[in-house]
């Protein structure tokens, strides 16, 4: 059974049309990533989430945020997409371990 | 800066043959270590993690770790066409929870 779930797989969004991209895991587990990876590059850290407690890296543009309403689902708002943005965005959880990730499926988005 | 550095390859093996995949990292306060499989178009899947100097071993698959160089392999035993993929190698950022990820080696098994 998946563990982490994000939707949609694909988005297509608009040049400056905000988007939000969801994400949901099933473990209950009280830290949630979120990556951005762009073609042949390492995934990169914008967000993770201690429970509450909210962190995002220094260089997470802000035109960037998230939300986490609960344990089981967290966010991610672009609110000004660009061209550049357009990626891969990965959420992730752990288990076990705490450095033991999980990645979800990934949402595509393309900004046209 | 912290770094974990891969060639990007691409590496050909044969299929059957031994892939080796390296890793090395900058960070010595580091102590866990992934490697994580990404087919195209597709998100990182975690296939091994090693926490303890030396090997472990898992199916094809064998890890190893020396500290001491600050280097981490990958080994794919009888390698299948199947194996092609991107290989990630993913280094803990001290104790923050928080992981640095390589630029990846892509591996292509040749039939």
């Amino acid at each position: 059974d998946a563990m982490v779930i994000q939707n949609p797989r694909y988005q297509v969004t608009q040049f400056g049309k905000p988007v939000t991209l969801s994400c949901s895991q099933t473990l209950n587990h009280n830290v949630m990533y979120w990556y951005q990876q762009k073609s042949s590059q390492a995934p990169k850290l914008l967000f993770h989430y201690y429970d509450k407690d909210f962190n995002n890296e220094a260089d997470t543009p802000d035109n960037f945020q998230s939300r986490r309403p609960n344990t089981s689902f967290c966010f991610l708002d672009i609110r000004s997409p660009g061209l550049g943005d357009a990626a891969m965005y990965l959420c992730a959880t752990t288990t076990g371990g705490l450095e033991t990730q999980y990645f979800g499926p990934g949402t595509r988005l393309l900004v046209l | 800066q912290k770094e974990v550095e891969q060639n990007s390859g691409p590496l050909s093996v044969p299929e059957g043959a031994i892939a080796s995949l390296n890793c090395t990292y900058s960070d010595r306060g580091s102590q866990s270590f992934f490697w994580y499989r990404q087919y195209s178009g597709k998100s990182p899947e975690l296939i091994m993690f090693i926490y303890s100097n030396g090997d472990k071993e898992d199916g094809r698959f064998t890890a190893q770790l020396n500290k001491a160089s600050q280097y981490v392999s990958l080994l794919i035993r009888d390698s299948q066409p199947s194996d092609s993929a991107t290989y990630l190698c993913a280094v803990s950022e001290g104790n923050t929870g928080k992981l640095i990820f390589g630029q990846g080696t892509t591996l292509q098994v040749k039939p």
